[in-house]
């Protein structure tokens, strides 16, 4: 069964409107967990690094005060879109590290559209 | 730099015809070389973990190799639900994130 949890898996609203989308691990505790947007027909393409109890790591060229990451927890992270616009719209992935040397468990994405 | 290339790009097949999927790799300490399954609308699936050249893992039709330089991902009798987008990554010694590849799209035809 699925070991990432991510909700919702799909967001349709308005220009200008703030959505957040959460990530969770569900039979273990994950200190890293990792943010990705993935355009058609394209691989994914890694956003931030988000590790408990501390600030995100983002990539080079996302915006931090745009993608607002918060992972509170050991079981959950969240990613805000703020103040959403037509080219923000993609799918968002999320994806969890169950230990080092172990395989990244991914959620089945969240697909935004903003009209 | 750290790269992945996978290939073909699509690869369109009959049901039970055998083939193989490659994934070529420059990365400056291999920690971990993955194999992913990703249906449309879906995020990826895990389906093989390969740490050092000469590994071998297998999962039903499913078999991942492992060399310095690429790894295959042979696929043996298809059937139709193995029609997916299969994803390659690799992750170096520096630190946990993934390098990907841009994955082949498969499609296996009844």
């Amino acid at each position: 069964g699925a070991v990432v949890s991510q909700h919702p898996s799909r967001v349709i609203c308005k220009s200008g409107t703030s959505v957040k989308i959460e990530c969770r691990s569900l039979d273990f505790q994950a200190t890293t967990m990792f943010w990705y947007r993935q355009f058609p027909k394209q691989s994914l393409m890694l956003m931030a690094t988000s590790n408990e109890g501390s600030k995100a790591t983002y990539e080079q060229g996302v915006e931090k005060d745009k993608f607002l990451i918060n992972h509170a927890s050991l079981t959950l992270s969240t990613l805000t879109v703020t103040s959403a616009h037509p080219e923000d719209s993609s799918f968002y992935i999320c994806s969890a590290l169950k230990g080092p040397n172990q395989p990244q468990h991914f959620g089945d994405g969240t697909r935004l559209s903003i009209l | 730099e750290d790269q992945v290339t996978q290939s073909p790009e699509a690869l369109r097949l009959q049901e039970g015809e055998s083939s193989s999927l490659n994934c070529s790799y420059t990365v400056s300490g291999l920690r971990g070389l993955f194999w992913y399954r990703q249906d449309p609308g879906k995020g990826p699936e895990f389906l093989f973990t390969l740490y050092s050249a000469g590994e071998e893992k297998e999962k039903e039709r499913l078999k991942a190799t492992l060399t310095k330089k690429e790894s295959f991902l042979h696929i043996t009798a298809p059937k139709p639900e193995d029609s997916a987008t299969y994803l390659c990554a690799v992750q170096s010694d520096s630190n946990y994130q993934l390098i990907w590849g841009a994955g082949t799209k498969l499609i296996i035809k009844p």
